[in-house]
């Protein structure tokens, strides 16, 4: 099926420093989306983006996060300064649209451990 | 509390036997979409479903908005089907903010 990649899998990091998480969506993909797991517990939407913009964020996008997709490259996921709570594993995905066309396809994450 | 409650939370089950996961919402759920991370801990998209039913292979998925719950229905267990199934709703076709149930943990013995 479509495949959403993730870079790098896992990211090891000292508290306060700056982390950037990259995503390659689905390539004809509109919607960019990211989630974020805690120890194996459900999934927590963070933000998703359409068209350069975040279209919505949960009370758990702090001000520290910011996410961009310049120029149809990676779609990011940048957390500045990061804290010790901000570690979990991040998962990126896209759909082609919206309401009917929903279909989340997510990527393997991204484990980020800080320290 | 929980707005998408899955149950069982664990399940074990012997290869060959069927199971079925639940999903009850306490959100005027418009869409469902079912999920299994694996070992590894990818998340694979199993269903994605508007109120009805879907089958692939020995999978089977049914969502109900009326009575606000969501099935999803194993048969015949193989080994690789065990992991962690996620049931996740979307609110008022919410552009892709899905809100994801605890989990079943499934583990399939020989």
């Amino acid at each position: 099926g479509p495949k959403v990649l993730q870079i790098p899998s896992h990211q090891i990091i000292d508290m306060g420093q700056m982390v950037t998480l990259n995503c390659d969506p689905v390539s004809n993909h509109l919607y960019f989306y990211w989630y974020k797991q805690i120890l194996g517990q459900q999934m927590e939407f963070l933000v998703n983006f359409y068209n350069g913009k975040v279209m919505e964020k949960s009370k758990l996008f702090k001000d520290q996060f910011s996410v961009e997709r310049p120029d149809g490259s990676y779609f990011t996921l940048k957390i500045q300064p990061t804290a010790l709570e901000d570690s979990a594993v991040y998962f990126c995905a896209s759909s082609p649209g919206t309401g009917a066309n929903e279909r989340l396809f997510f990527g393997h994450g991204t484990k980020l451990s800080v320290l | 509390g929980d707005k998408v409650k899955q149950s069982p939370s664990a399940l074990s089950l012997q290869e060959g036997t069927n199971s079925a996961l639940r999903c009850n919402f306490s959100i005027a759920a418009t869409t469902v979409q079912w999920f299994l991370q694996n070992p590894r801990g990818s998340l694979i998209n199993l269903f994605y479903l508007v109120p009805g039913t879907k089958e692939n292979g020995r999978l089977k998925s049914a969502f109900d908005s009326k009575e606000s719950y969501s099935t999803l229905h194993i048969r015949d267990a193989q080994l690789e089907d065990s992991g962690t199934y996620f049931c996740a709703a979307c609110q008022n076709y919410n552009q892709g903010k899905l809100i994801f149930g605890q989990g079943t943990k499934l583990s399939i013995k020989p």
